[in-house]
């Protein structure tokens, strides 16, 4: 099956600039998660989605940033207007869902640099 | 909050001996305990999972150990072969409420294994 793509791969943006990531999810997968890892620091989450809802966002830093799926299938991830602080890789993840809540794997995508100047 | 500490930050061992990582985690309602594997530039892979039903797990050289009690796990890597040079990230996740799922991630270990 293809594997949880990202795009763009990298992308350079200056303060104040906004910027849209892209998550396409591994298909059939409901849950789908967002996180970053900033300056070689531990991978943070930021958001879960199940389809379309979300079921977790505490980890969203601030106001700017919005994530959606609607639909349920794609994800966006939207910073505006971007800050330096939001310098990072952010990594989309997928997986299945399991009656009963037992957690398993997340299979993550390729992530995408992102650089505020 | 929920935290999960890990050391050494970097290991460097000699091609063919052993490497040990080792993680704490503060949830004890955490009952999912991946191990993730991040070459450079790639995205990070599952290696090894463990739940909290089961003390150990091994999957060829790579084992994983967990001690509930005291909320701790390891990685243990055996006859380390240049490809396992990586970035190793042990993670915890439970199932609680609208948090269930997500994983909280250490702050990773850089192994590099010398010739």
């Amino acid at each position: 099956e293809a594997g949880v793509t990202q795009f763009p791969s990298h992308s350079v943006i200056e303060k104040g600039q906004t910027v849209t990531l892209r998550c396409d999810p591994i298909s059939g997968h409901d849950n789908l998660y967002w996180y970053r890892r900033v300056m070689g620091k531990e991978i943070k989450f930021l958001l879960h989605f199940v389809k379309e809802s979300k079921q977790d966002e505490s980890g969203m830093p601030n106001n700017r940033f919005l994530a959606e799926r609607t639909g349920g299938t794609y994800s966006t991830l939207k910073v505006q207007p971007a800050e330096l602080e939001d310098s990072g890789v952010y990594f989309c993840a997928t997986r299945r869902y399991l009656r009963g809540g037992v957690d398993n794997e997340q299979f993550f995508g390729p992530g995408t640099r992102l650089t505020v100047l | 909050g929920e935290n999960v500490e890990q050391h050494p930050s970097t290991l460097s061992v000699q091609e063919g001996d052993s490497a040990v990582i080792k993680c704490t985690y503060s949830d004890s309602a955490s009952n999912y305990f991946p191990w993730y594997k991040q070459e450079l530039g790639k995205r990070p892979q599952l290696i090894i999972d463990i739940r909290s039903n089961v003390g150990e797990k091994k999957d060829q050289r790579i084992a994983v150990t967990l001690n509930k009690t005291a909320k701790h796990f390891s990685l243990h890597i055996t006859e380390t072969q240049p490809e396992d040079s990586a970035v190793y990230f042990c993670a915890a996740s439970s199932n609680r409420g609208s948090s269930a799922s997500k994983i909280i991630f250490g702050s990773g270990t850089r192994l590099s294994i010398r010739p």
